[in-house]
């Protein structure tokens, strides 16, 4: 059992560069995150899934773009890199709970993808 | 103001301490509440959940206080492994966006 697996684990990109990072899971969880963390910071949520098909933004969505075509992959692409987007990201999928809450419905995350734009 | 802040820390502890992380939360329709390890350029690792009536695991202790909006992590008998970054995550309802995590608080236990 798998869980979350990202790839790539590092990438350099140059200016101007794009690149689709892919996140898959076994877990057959309905929801689906992409998180970046820079250094000496917390996670910050930059777009979600709550199922195939369906995507949202999270609190950082400017510069990337999401897609959710199977309930097992979620992809984060960027068109455009630049310098600001150089950060560790994280995958993560968790499930609802028998309310359909998060109650007690923790994440679980990939290894992370290492991006550094220059 | 952060809507989830932490103890800035870092905490350099010795061997057999007891610890204590605190986390507040501005938004009182939070629901869920974890905390989560984190090593060293590693991915988040699901340490506990925080129930209502306070739970423990091990020398692990959580507790929440609804009324003054934070959550703790009490760390007994600490061990060199419990070095890492703890992360406070608050869920604030059945919309999967509404979570936020804090910026961490660092632990480091030495011999």
């Amino acid at each position: 059992n798998a869980g979350v697996t990202q790839t790539p684990k590092f990438r350099v990109l140059k200016t101007g560069q794009s690149m689709t990072l892919l996140c898959a899971q076994d877990m057959n969880h309905e929801y689906m995150y992409w998180y970046r963390q820079d250094p000496g910071m917390g996670l910050r949520l930059i777009h979600y899934s709550v199922g195939e098909g369906t995507t949202a933004k999270g609190e950082v969505p400017d510069g990337y773009n999401v897609s959710r075509l199977k309930k097992q992959n979620f992809l984060l692409g960027l068109e455009s890199a630049a310098p600001s987007q150089t950060s560790v990201y994280f995958c993560a999928s968790s499930y609802p709970s028998a309310t359909g809450g998060f109650e007690n419905s923790p994440l679980h995350f990939g290894n992370g993808t290492r991006l550094t734009v220059t | 103001r952060k809507e989830v802040e932490q103890d800035p820390g870092p905490f350099n502890v010795p061997e057999g301490a007891t610890v204590a992380f605190n986390c507040t939360y501005s938004n009182s329709a939070s629901q869920s509440f974890f905390w989560y390890r984190q090593d060293c350029r590693k991915e988040p690792k699901l340490l506990m959940s925080v129930y209502s009536s306070g739970n423990e695991d091990g020398r692990f202790t959580a507790q929440l206080n609804r009324a003054s909006q934070y959550i703790s992590l009490l760390i007994r008998d600490s061990k060199l492994s419990d070095s890492a970054t703890y992360l406070c995550v608050v869920w604030g309802g059945t919309n999967a966006g509404k979570s936020t995590f804090g910026d961490g608080t660092t632990l480091t236990v030495k011999p």
